[in-house]
């Protein structure tokens, strides 16, 4: 057990939809990271956020967008889906940006 | 740019034999880099990371990586492979501290044969 949580575990939904992915990181943990995971694509970074703010961007859709709140946990919205955004979804944190990066047991969305 | 090559989308080897997967990597910087294992309908755990440090690092479960920066690699390695190691491994690169976003490798499934 990493200590990061995920939820839902499963999710799924039809193309058009929204839903909303959360993460809890660690105790302590500052940053928090989404990663998707698909066949097509691999492991790929989407976003991060530390103590609140936005630190990076990666790979990330104009559709999808997130947040970290003051409690530190983080929600990874996903809107007007397609059949593409079936994947798994990670969250990762760590104390700071540097360092070992500790992930959630995931979220998979299934678009239909 | 950072990335990641594992040579071997696949390995298969006996039980109690060598393992040996294979991580090339590239940063523009001295990258930090690590191993994650990930068992079926689990999430990433991680295996060991190299932070600058010595370059052969010892991780859980027996595994342990050599950095050779002459070589640009990042070998995984276990002396004596157990039926529990059968998963999907993956090499990952990141930049540090202002481009801490992890890159990982394509994996590498290894399979134990009895």
């Amino acid at each position: 057990d990493s200590g990061v949580t995920q939820t839902p575990k499963h999710l799924i939904t039809a193309t058009g939809q929204r839903v909303t992915l959360r993460c809890s990181p660690r105790s302590g943990d500052l940053s928090v990271y989404w990663y998707q995971q698909s066949l097509d694509q691999g492991l790929q970074f989407l976003i991060q956020y530390y103590n609140g703010e936005e630190r990076a961007k990666g790979n990330i859709l104009e559709r999808f967008s997130a947040q970290q709140f003051p409690d530190l946990h983080s929600e990874l919205n996903l809107s007007s889906l397609e059949l593409g955004d079936s994947a798994l979804y990670f969250c990762a944190s760590s104390v700071k940006g540097v360092g070992e990066q500790y992930f959630g047991p995931g979220t998979r969305l299934t678009v239909t | 740019a950072q990335s990641v090559t594992q040579l071997g989308s696949h390995v298969s080897v006996s039980e109690g034999a060598l393992v040996l997967l294979r991580c090339n990597y590239s940063s523009s910087v001295p990258p930090y880099l690590f191993w994650y294992v990930q068992y079926p309908n689990q999430g990433l755990q991680l295996l060991l990371k190299y932070t600058s440090a010595a370059t052969l690092v010892k991780g859980i479960n027996g595994f342990e990586a050599e950095f050779k920066k002459s070589e640009t690699s990042f070998h995984l390695t276990k002396p004596s492979a157990h039926m529990s190691d059968a998963a999907e491994y993956f090499c990952a690169v990141s930049e540090g501290f202002g481009n801490e976003k992890l890159t990982f490798g394509t994996g590498t499934r290894l399979t134990i044969i009895p």
